[in-house]
């Protein structure tokens, strides 16, 4: 099946550094990726809509200027925290978008996750 | 707007028993409907989904779930539950290109 591949895993940073996770569709073409974040025992929040070529759209009560969203190509989509907090600590997890067409047509692929804790 | 909703938060059953997870949705049209599950620390690995066609989805792992529009409802079902079935099972709701809404989660304990 379609692999997203996320980098880093964890990552361990100091307060009022950024940090920048990266996710990359390893076999398929994504126009589309998602990012979610996933505060401990609860449910996964959508953030943002990352197009190629675009401006990402973000939820409402995202904060654009704290997640930056980058999407330069139709393989690799990043988010940076930018000067992360504690509070920022948590699990992101981006998703990918094959298309309508083919193996997994419609259906969203998931990266492994990465956990960002802020000290 | 699109919702989902699992009125669990944590099951219990038992090793060998029968599973069922509930989910209800809210969505203006047609839906795509999916189950998720998580191990702890871990991503997320798609059980089954729904487009369209058969109401009654076959999965990965021997889960199954049917989809009754009249209820908005995409339950998961599982004969005989095994100690490993263990982790928190996400039911969400997407459409065709378009973002995917998770529902808050039900965690499934086993016990022997």
């Amino acid at each position: 099946g379609a692999v997203v591949s996320q980098h880093p895993s964890w990552v361990i940073c100091k307060s009022g550094t950024s940090v920048k996770i990266e996710c990359r569709s390893l076999d398929f073409q994504a126009t589309t990726m998602f990012w979610y974040r996933q505060f401990p025992k609860q449910s996964l929040m959508l953030m943002a809509t990352s197009n190629e070529g675009s401006k990402a759209t973000y939820e409402q009560g995202v904060e654009k200027d704290k997640f930056l969203i980058n999407h330069a190509s139709l393989t690799l989509s990043t988010l940076t925290v930018t000067s992360a907090h504690p509070e920022d600590s948590s699990f992101y997890i981006c998703s990918a978008y094959p298309g309508l067409a083919g193996a997994g047509a419609g259906e969203l692929f998931f990266g492994e996750g990465s956990r960002l804790t802020v000290l | 707007a699109q919702s989902v909703t699992q009125p669990d938060i944590h099951i219990t059953v038992s090793e060998g028993a029968s599973l069922e997870l509930r989910c209800n949705y809210s969505y203006g049209a047609t839906p795509y409907l999916f189950w998720y599950v998580q191990s702890p620390g871990q991503g997320l690995q798609l059980l089954l989904k729904y487009f369209s066609g058969d109401t009654l989805v076959q999965g990965i792992k021997g889960f199954e779930a049917e989809f009754k529009r009249s209820q908005s409802s995409f339950n998961l079902r599982k004969p005989s539950v095994h100690w490993s079935d263990a982790a928190e099972y996400f039911c969400a709701v997407g459409a065709r290109g378009f973002k995917t809404i998770f529902g808050a989660g039900t965690r499934l304990f086993v016990k022997a």
